[in-house]
Protein backbone atom coordinates (compact mmCIF):
# COMPACT_ATOMS: atom_id res chain seq x y z
CA UNK A 1 0.00 0.00 0.00
CA UNK A 2 1.95 3.18 -1.04
CA UNK A 3 -1.30 5.60 0.42
CA UNK A 4 -2.33 6.52 -2.86
CA UNK A 5 -6.09 4.99 -2.91
CA UNK A 6 -8.02 5.00 -5.85
CA UNK A 7 -11.81 3.59 -6.04
CA UNK A 8 -13.61 1.76 -7.46
CA UNK A 9 -10.97 -0.82 -8.29
CA UNK A 10 -13.21 -1.94 -11.57
CA UNK A 11 -15.34 -0.64 -12.98
CA UNK A 12 -17.72 -2.39 -15.85
CA UNK A 13 -20.29 0.07 -17.98
CA UNK A 14 -21.90 -0.11 -20.91
CA UNK A 15 -20.41 1.96 -23.77
CA UNK A 16 -22.21 5.63 -23.20
CA UNK A 17 -22.79 5.67 -20.13
CA UNK A 18 -20.73 8.06 -18.42
CA UNK A 19 -18.18 6.83 -15.36
CA UNK A 20 -16.14 8.73 -12.96
CA UNK A 21 -13.01 7.60 -10.82
CA UNK A 22 -11.98 9.37 -7.70
CA UNK A 23 -7.97 9.67 -6.50
CA UNK A 24 -6.95 10.15 -2.77
CA UNK A 25 -3.50 11.02 -2.53
CA UNK A 26 -0.56 11.11 -0.13
CA UNK A 27 -2.02 13.77 1.95
CA UNK A 28 0.91 16.12 1.47
CA UNK A 29 1.66 15.47 -1.78
CA UNK A 30 0.57 18.43 -3.96
CA UNK A 31 1.21 17.18 -7.12
CA UNK A 32 -1.06 14.71 -8.94
CA UNK A 33 -1.25 12.62 -11.72
CA UNK A 34 -3.86 10.65 -14.16
CA UNK A 35 -2.63 8.40 -16.44
CA UNK A 36 -3.79 5.26 -18.67
CA UNK A 37 -2.32 1.73 -19.37
CA UNK A 38 -3.36 -0.62 -21.68
CA UNK A 39 -2.36 -4.22 -22.30
CA UNK A 40 1.32 -4.81 -23.14
CA UNK A 41 2.07 -0.68 -22.90
CA UNK A 42 3.55 1.79 -20.26
CA UNK A 43 1.56 3.78 -19.10
CA UNK A 44 0.67 7.22 -21.13
CA UNK A 45 0.19 10.91 -19.49
CA UNK A 46 -3.25 11.77 -19.20
CA UNK A 47 -3.16 15.14 -16.91
CA UNK A 48 -1.79 16.47 -13.80
CA UNK A 49 -2.52 18.73 -11.12
CA UNK A 50 -0.04 21.36 -8.76
CA UNK A 51 -2.66 21.35 -6.25
CA UNK A 52 -6.27 22.38 -7.18
CA UNK A 53 -4.66 23.96 -10.74
CA UNK A 54 -4.29 21.57 -13.54
CA UNK A 55 -1.31 22.66 -15.31
CA UNK A 56 -1.52 19.94 -17.93
CA UNK A 57 -3.74 18.33 -20.46
CA UNK A 58 -2.54 15.72 -22.86
CA UNK A 59 -3.54 16.28 -26.14
CA UNK A 60 -4.91 12.49 -26.80
CA UNK A 61 -7.39 12.98 -24.07
CA UNK A 62 -10.27 14.18 -26.30
CA UNK A 63 -13.14 16.57 -24.77
CA UNK A 64 -15.13 13.27 -23.44
CA UNK A 65 -12.74 13.15 -20.28
CA UNK A 66 -12.63 15.85 -17.62
CA UNK A 67 -10.48 16.21 -14.65
CA UNK A 68 -10.70 17.92 -11.15
CA UNK A 69 -9.17 18.13 -8.25
CA UNK A 70 -11.58 21.19 -6.45
CA UNK A 71 -9.61 21.61 -3.09
CA UNK A 72 -6.24 20.56 -3.67
CA UNK A 73 -7.02 16.93 -2.44
CA UNK A 74 -8.52 14.45 -3.94
CA UNK A 75 -9.24 14.12 -7.70
CA UNK A 76 -12.00 12.83 -9.79
CA UNK A 77 -11.59 11.69 -13.37
CA UNK A 78 -15.01 11.66 -15.48
CA UNK A 79 -15.14 9.74 -18.75
CA UNK A 80 -18.19 10.62 -20.33
CA UNK A 81 -20.09 8.50 -23.40
CA UNK A 82 -17.77 5.69 -22.65
CA UNK A 83 -16.13 4.14 -25.77
CA UNK A 84 -14.19 0.31 -26.04
CA UNK A 85 -11.43 2.30 -27.00
CA UNK A 86 -11.56 3.78 -23.20
CA UNK A 87 -10.85 0.33 -21.85
CA UNK A 88 -7.97 0.62 -19.99
CA UNK A 89 -6.49 0.91 -16.51
CA UNK A 90 -6.43 4.49 -14.62
CA UNK A 91 -4.09 5.17 -12.68
CA UNK A 92 -3.43 7.94 -10.38
CA UNK A 93 0.17 9.29 -8.80
CA UNK A 94 1.12 11.81 -6.44
CA UNK A 95 4.42 13.38 -5.14
CA UNK A 96 5.61 16.19 -3.43
CA UNK A 97 7.03 19.29 -5.44
CA UNK A 98 10.72 18.59 -3.30
CA UNK A 99 10.22 14.81 -3.49
CA UNK A 100 12.00 12.23 -5.47
CA UNK A 101 9.70 9.56 -5.45
CA UNK A 102 6.42 9.35 -7.47
CA UNK A 103 3.76 7.20 -5.57
CA UNK A 104 0.98 5.34 -7.57
CA UNK A 105 -2.36 3.89 -6.81
CA UNK A 106 -3.52 0.56 -7.46
CA UNK A 107 -5.34 1.52 -10.53
CA UNK A 108 -8.82 1.39 -11.72
CA UNK A 109 -9.89 -0.74 -14.52
CA UNK A 110 -12.68 0.21 -16.59
CA UNK A 111 -14.29 -2.53 -19.42
CA UNK A 112 -16.60 -0.50 -21.06
CA UNK A 113 -18.96 -3.25 -23.45
CA UNK B 1 10.22 15.17 -29.60
CA UNK B 2 10.00 12.89 -26.27
CA UNK B 3 10.95 9.47 -26.76
CA UNK B 4 11.85 6.91 -24.07
CA UNK B 5 13.30 3.30 -25.68
CA UNK B 6 13.88 0.01 -23.88
CA UNK B 7 13.87 -3.89 -25.13
CA UNK B 8 10.51 -5.13 -25.44
CA UNK B 9 11.40 -8.15 -23.84
CA UNK B 10 14.00 -10.77 -22.16
CA UNK B 11 14.55 -13.67 -20.41
CA UNK B 12 16.98 -14.99 -17.85
CA UNK B 13 17.82 -17.80 -15.16
CA UNK B 14 17.10 -18.04 -11.51
CA UNK B 15 20.17 -16.58 -9.85
CA UNK B 16 21.90 -15.08 -13.08
CA UNK B 17 22.07 -11.21 -13.54
CA UNK B 18 20.24 -9.46 -16.32
CA UNK B 19 20.90 -5.27 -17.20
CA UNK B 20 17.39 -3.53 -18.84
CA UNK B 21 18.85 -0.68 -21.35
CA UNK B 22 16.77 2.41 -21.32
CA UNK B 23 17.46 5.73 -23.60
CA UNK B 24 15.83 8.62 -23.34
CA UNK B 25 14.73 12.14 -25.53
CA UNK B 26 13.49 14.83 -23.06
CA UNK B 27 13.10 18.68 -22.40
CA UNK B 28 13.79 19.87 -19.04
CA UNK B 29 14.84 16.41 -17.70
CA UNK B 30 15.20 15.97 -13.95
CA UNK B 31 16.10 12.22 -13.42
CA UNK B 32 15.19 8.46 -14.15
CA UNK B 33 12.73 6.49 -12.52
CA UNK B 34 12.48 2.82 -12.94
CA UNK B 35 9.29 0.90 -11.51
CA UNK B 36 8.57 -2.80 -11.32
CA UNK B 37 5.14 -4.00 -12.69
CA UNK B 38 3.51 -7.34 -12.22
CA UNK B 39 0.52 -8.20 -14.40
CA UNK B 40 -2.79 -6.51 -13.39
CA UNK B 41 -0.68 -4.57 -10.81
CA UNK B 42 0.22 -0.73 -10.62
CA UNK B 43 3.70 -0.16 -10.62
CA UNK B 44 6.12 0.12 -7.86
CA UNK B 45 9.27 2.40 -7.38
CA UNK B 46 12.21 0.61 -7.45
CA UNK B 47 14.89 3.65 -8.17
CA UNK B 48 15.42 7.20 -8.89
CA UNK B 49 18.38 8.59 -10.32
CA UNK B 50 19.25 12.32 -10.74
CA UNK B 51 23.07 12.29 -10.56
CA UNK B 52 25.17 10.15 -13.04
CA UNK B 53 26.56 6.88 -11.71
CA UNK B 54 25.58 3.74 -10.21
CA UNK B 55 22.83 3.78 -7.24
CA UNK B 56 22.72 0.32 -5.40
CA UNK B 57 19.42 -0.79 -3.42
CA UNK B 58 20.25 -4.76 -2.15
CA UNK B 59 19.71 -6.71 -5.72
CA UNK B 60 18.85 -3.78 -8.04
CA UNK B 61 21.19 -1.28 -8.76
CA UNK B 62 20.34 1.64 -11.50
CA UNK B 63 22.74 3.77 -13.63
CA UNK B 64 22.69 7.15 -14.98
CA UNK B 65 24.02 9.13 -18.10
CA UNK B 66 22.66 12.30 -18.63
CA UNK B 67 25.38 13.28 -21.55
CA UNK B 68 24.20 9.90 -23.18
CA UNK B 69 20.47 10.03 -22.26
CA UNK B 70 20.78 6.33 -21.19
CA UNK B 71 20.05 4.72 -18.19
CA UNK B 72 19.90 0.89 -17.19
CA UNK B 73 18.41 -1.43 -14.19
CA UNK B 74 20.79 -4.08 -13.20
CA UNK B 75 19.28 -6.95 -11.08
CA UNK B 76 21.27 -9.65 -9.49
CA UNK B 77 20.55 -12.91 -8.31
CA UNK B 78 17.57 -13.03 -10.00
CA UNK B 79 14.29 -14.60 -8.51
CA UNK B 80 11.39 -16.20 -9.73
CA UNK B 81 9.41 -13.38 -8.57
CA UNK B 82 11.53 -10.68 -10.56
CA UNK B 83 9.32 -11.90 -13.42
CA UNK B 84 7.94 -8.62 -14.19
CA UNK B 85 7.33 -5.53 -16.51
CA UNK B 86 10.42 -3.21 -15.71
CA UNK B 87 9.12 0.34 -17.28
CA UNK B 88 11.62 3.12 -17.64
CA UNK B 89 10.46 6.89 -17.21
CA UNK B 90 12.12 9.99 -17.63
CA UNK B 91 10.80 13.02 -14.74
CA UNK B 92 10.10 16.63 -16.66
CA UNK B 93 7.32 17.79 -14.66
CA UNK B 94 5.82 14.75 -15.48
CA UNK B 95 6.78 10.99 -15.64
CA UNK B 96 7.32 9.76 -19.57
CA UNK B 97 7.21 6.17 -19.65
CA UNK B 98 8.73 3.42 -22.26
CA UNK B 99 6.46 0.99 -23.11
CA UNK B 100 8.44 -1.14 -20.54
CA UNK B 101 10.40 -4.42 -20.46
CA UNK B 102 8.82 -7.68 -19.82
CA UNK B 103 11.45 -9.87 -17.77
CA UNK B 104 10.66 -13.64 -17.79
CA UNK B 105 13.08 -15.98 -15.11
CA UNK B 106 13.25 -18.95 -15.71
CA UNK B 107 14.19 -22.05 -13.68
Amino acid sequence: DTGVSQDPRHKITKRGQNVTFRCDPISEHNRLYWYRQTLGQGPEFLTYFQNEAQLEKSRLLSDRFSAERPKGSFSTLEIQRTEQGDSAMYLCASIRDTGNTIYFGEGSWLTVV
Amino acid sequence: GQNIDQPTEMTATEGAIVQINCTYQTSGFNGLFWYQQHAGEAPTFLSYNVLDGLEEKGRFSSFLSRSKGYSYLLLKELQMKDSASYLCAAHTDKLIFGTGTRLQVFP
